[in-house]
């Protein structure tokens, strides 16, 4: 089993539309968990990061903690087309450890 | 967040030479974090280089291939040797945040590498 998991995809959503991104971790000593966003040809730019269980907000962007069944997802509401880039999940177990990848979500956003 | 560059932003460069990436931040920090991103896969760590010790190696990459340097608390390079194909990638340098960020890290443009 890898240790970050995400669901394949691409997924396509129309504008408007609430897009639900899923990511799995097998380490259950994980402990902050982050959702990164990747324009095609630019470097990854963090979105938002969450340690405790249950739901984060920042604007448009949702990101929800379960670790008991030890998954993370990230909801985007009202969808826009210039939400269309590769959404990458890390983990990291414990203080000072490395920053794990999973595989990454293509999302497309129809106008 | 800190601002962070990379130079160069890309390269094509012949097989068996070497290419040094550098990675500079404008404010300091302990830890920086150096990344290789090959075309359409994720992200994966080549080694972490703190100020003042060696660099920390992940399995599969080794010092004699990406040696790391790591002079003061704003500057990283990391030199690409002997490069063959396969070397082909983004190579990313990436920093920690600061304060109750610190478990954070903020990725620089990145240095496209295209190996012949």
């Amino acid at each position: 089993q890898k240790e970050v998991e995400q669901n394949s995809g691409p997924l396509s959503v129309p504008e408007g539309a609430i897009a639900s991104l899923n990511c799995t971790y097998s380490d259950r000593g994980s402990q902050s968990f982050f959702w990164y966003r990747q324009y095609s040809g630019k470097s990854p730019e963090l979105i938002m990061f969450i340690y405790s269980n249950g739901d984060k907000e920042d604007g448009r962007f949702t990101a929800q903690l379960n670790k008991a069944s030890q998954y993370v997802s990230l909801l985007i509401r009202d969808s826009q087309p210039s939400d269309s880039a590769t959404y990458l999940c890390a983990v990291i177990k414990g203080a000072n450890s490395k920053l794990t990848f999973g595989k990454g979500i293509t999302l497309s956003v129809r106008p | 967040s800190a601002v962070i560059s990379q130079k160069p932003s890309r390269d094509i460069c012949q097989r068996g030479t070497s290419l040094t990436i550098q990675c500079q931040v404008d404010s300091q920090v302990t830890m920086m974090f150096w990344y290789r991103q090959q075309p359409g896969q994720s992200l994966t760590l080549i080694a972490t280089a703190n100020q003042g010790s060696e660099a920390t190696y992940e399995s599969g990459f080794v010092i004699d291939k990406f040696p790391i340097s790591r002079p003061n608390l704003t500057f990283s390079t990391l030199t690409v040797s002997n490069m063959s194909p396969e070397d082909s990638s983004i190579y990313l340098c990436s920093v920690e945040g600061t304060g109750s960020y610190q478990e954070t890290q903020y990725f620089g443009p990145g240095t496209r590498l295209l190996v012949l």
